[in-house]
């Protein structure tokens, strides 16, 4: 596509319940990042994905979190046993090669998380 | 391990008034450093970079930034605020043993009064 695009752009779920937030690069970039925005902060770097390499899951806050990226494409970020402490933005990016100062990074808009 | 200071969570201008944000970084190399801005409800967009070369790197938008490595710094500048500046900016650095990675500061919001 044109762009990253991520769905949902806003989620409102229970404490306790599980969701799945959803990445869609753009077409041909095989790296494929997600980052945590919470209030006040910065960015947090959560996994990073580089074709069919081995993750880079050093960001991820616990166990309750996990991610997979199906085909070099799309990244699923599932949250488990959500807690409130889990609400912000989260942040996808994809880019050409996993050389950041070559190309930078493209985000999508992102999904603000709420668990209420 | 490398981390970003941004100095100040907001900053207020006049319209037509000098924009300085403020970004020093923790490195024992000389990194990459990034500035990117956030419109509301909009993802973040590259404004400038430096990698190696001239220490003046022009971006986007008439923004520019200098990198100083005596002081560690990489503050973004521009000559004359426009309303349409207002954002949040992110400055951002990439450690040199972690090519993918950006390491975030906190944001800096930019206010542009009339």
């Amino acid at each position: 596509g044109a762009g990253v695009s991520q769905s949902p752009s806003n989620k409102v779920t229970e404490k306790g319940k599980d969701v799945e937030l959803r990445c869609d690069p753009i077409s041909g970039h095989t790296a494929l990042y997600w980052y945590r925005q919470s209030l006040g902060q910065g960015l947090e770097f959560l996994i990073y994905f580089q074709g069919n390499s081995a993750p880079d899951k050093s960001g991820l806050p616990s166990d309750r979190f996990s991610a997979e990226r199906t085909g070099g494409s799309v990244s699923t970020l599932t949250i488990q046993r959500t807690q409130q402490e889990d609400s912000a933005v989260y942040l996808c990016a994809s880019s050409l090669e996993d050389r950041v100062f070559n190309y930078g990074y493209t985000f999508g808009s992102g999904t603000r998380l709420t668990v209420v | 391990a490398q981390s970003v200071t941004q100095l100040g969570s907001h900053v207020s201008v006049s319209e037509g008034a000098l924009v300085l944000l403020r970004c020093n970084y923790s490195s024992s190399v000389p990194p990459y450093l990034f500035w990117y801005v956030q419109y509301p409800n909009q993802g973040l967009q590259l404004l400038l970079k430096y990698t190696t070369g001239a220490t003046l790197v022009k971006g986007i938008n008439g923004f520019e930034a200098e990198f100083k490595k005596s002081e560690t710094s990489f503050h973004l500048t521009k000559p004359s605020a426009h309303m349409s500046d207002a954002a949040e900016y992110f400055c951002a650095v990439s450690p040199m043993d972690s090519s993918y990675k950006l390491i975030f500061g906190s944001g800096t919001r930019l206010l542009v009064r009339p």
